[in-house]
């Protein structure tokens, strides 16, 4: 069984659209994250839920906005994508903050 | 913010030869982590280290972290292809809410 999933695996897309990925948990943890790995593989975090409540909110540009329906869900919409959006972005859970995270296989984002 | 810097960047190592990657931070450690990537694919966790001095170990991979110097070292015994990746350190800031991470060191280890 999948810990943590995220879908789509990879996405290839044109600038200006917009994309959704989508990470779900089966851990029963309470923390959720995002996370962005950029072509020099340096993972930085964007986003952190803690039972569907927002408590980190990294400078990112708002065309990024996570949504967590419920505890063990962590959506990322990108409204406008443009190419320095591409790279990997990581879901990510742990059972207290910050604790040990489990991460999910990543999304590979490509804009052209 | 936590700075976090790994080192060596990269490490090219045959196999059977032992290894040492260091992570320095540039404040007070409360805790630290480290996290292996293979290419392609999400980070597994390896170990957390939390008290000063504090040494654990899985496998052939030993990791100690020195509170003093705000820097914990991984160390891998007789390397096999196998521990080949990216060996990311992660430091908890003392908000207690995210980790933060140094830059990965990837490793090759060839047979």
């Amino acid at each position: 069984d999948t810990a943590v999933s995220q879908t789509p695996k990879y996405l290839v897309t044109q600038m200006g659209n917009d994309k959704s990925i989508k990470c779900e948990q089966n851990l029963g943890h309470d923390t959720m994250y995002w996370y962005k790995q950029d072509s020099k593989k340096f993972l930085k975090i964007m986003f952190s839920y803690n039972n569907k409540e927002l408590i980190i909110n990294e400078t990112v540009p708002n065309r990024f906005s996570p949504k967590s329906p419920d505890k063990a869900h962590l959506n990322l919409h990108i409204n406008s994508l443009e190419l320095g959006d591409s790279a990997v972005y990581f879901c990510a859970s742990s059972p207290i903050s910050p604790g040990e995270q489990f991460f999910g296989p990543g999304t590979r984002l490509t804009v052209l | 913010s936590q700075e976090l810097e790994q080192s060596p960047q990269s490490l090219i190592v045959q196999e059977g030869k032992n290894l040492t990657i260091n992570c320095t931070s540039s404040k007070t450690l409360y805790g630290l982590y480290w996290y292996k990537q293979k290419y392609g694919e999400g980070l597994i966790f390896l170990m957390m280290l939390q008290k000063g001095g504090e040494e654990k170990s899985h496998e052939k991979i030993t990791a100690k972290l020195d509170e003093k110097k705000q820097q914990s070292s991984l160390h891998i015994t007789a390397s096999q292809p196998s521990h080949a990746g990216i060996y990311l350190c992660g430091a908890d800031e003392t908000s207690g809410s995210r980790l933060t991470f140094g830059e990965g060191t990837q490793l090759t280890v060839n047979p």
